[in-house]
């Protein structure tokens, strides 16, 4: 069964300093993996997507991540921190190639201090 | 540019009572989503729709229910709330053709729901 992992419910960074939050997946095949922001009281916004193509995808944001399938992880990254990224970043896998059912983790809380 | 607008964002019911949460699109997506957020949990899907008239069971639809007579609305029932109900509820839609879709979902802004 394909499941994801967030390794950290909450992450600290100073605004300027590199962030990395951290994901590992399950899945019996090839997956499609997203990472989804939700800022305060809003609904959750796509930052990025990997779908069997390059392994290091560009979001938005200045945000990145790469696939590596020898680890099974897909670490969500950024070289310096914004206080407008403190959110809720949401690992995501596909069950199936249509999308039409994603595994979300649990989420991991990104504080942004001055 | 509405995107996903969803109706109520916030309601408080007591136990036993009943009520339909909104949701509408105007992107002309055919596929769209009933999600439900719990603390530290992560989303549950509850029901989905792949066009109107056709709706399926997510992991958890116990004590809902749903239908999708137009593409653009997809409304969320609850009958008998209960309080393991109380969560927050995404509504959200996608377009995928051909079995294959960019994988993207758009979310609407939520509706927080408290069973007393």
């Amino acid at each position: 069964a394909q499941s994801v992992t967030q390794l950290d419910s909450h992450v600290s960074v100073s605004e300027g300093t590199p962030v990395l939050l951290r994901c590992n997946y399950s899945s019996s095949y090839s997956p499609s993996l997203f990472w989804y922001v939700q800022h305060p009281n809003k609904g959750l916004q796509l930052l990025l997507k990997y779908t069997s193509a390059a392994t290091l995808v560009k979001g938005i944001n200045g945000f990145e991540a790469e696939f590596k399938k020898s680890e099974t992880s897909f670490h969500l990254t950024k070289p310096s921190a914004h206080m407008s990224d403190a959110a809720e970043y949401f690992c995501v896998v596909s069950l199936n190639t249509g999308f039409q059912k994603l595994v979300f983790g649990t989420g991991t809380r990104l504080l942004v201090s001055p | 540019n509405a995107g996903v607008t969803q109706t109520p964002k916030f309601r408080i019911l007591k136990i036993g009572q009943s009520m339909t949460l909104q949701c509408a699109q105007d992107m002309n997506h055919n596929y769209m989503y009933w999600y439900r957020q719990d603390p530290g949990m992560g989303l549950k899907l509850i029901y989905y729709s792949v066009g109107a008239g056709i709706t399926d069971k997510g992991e958890v639809p116990n004590g809902y229910n749903v239908s999708r007579s137009t593409t653009e609305d997809f409304p969320l029932r609850l009958e008998l709330a209960a309080p393991s109900q109380t969560s927050v509820y995404f509504c959200a839609s996608s377009y995928i053709s051909g079995g294959a879709g960019t994988g993207e979902l758009f979310f609407g802004e939520g509706s927080r729901l408290t069973v007393l």
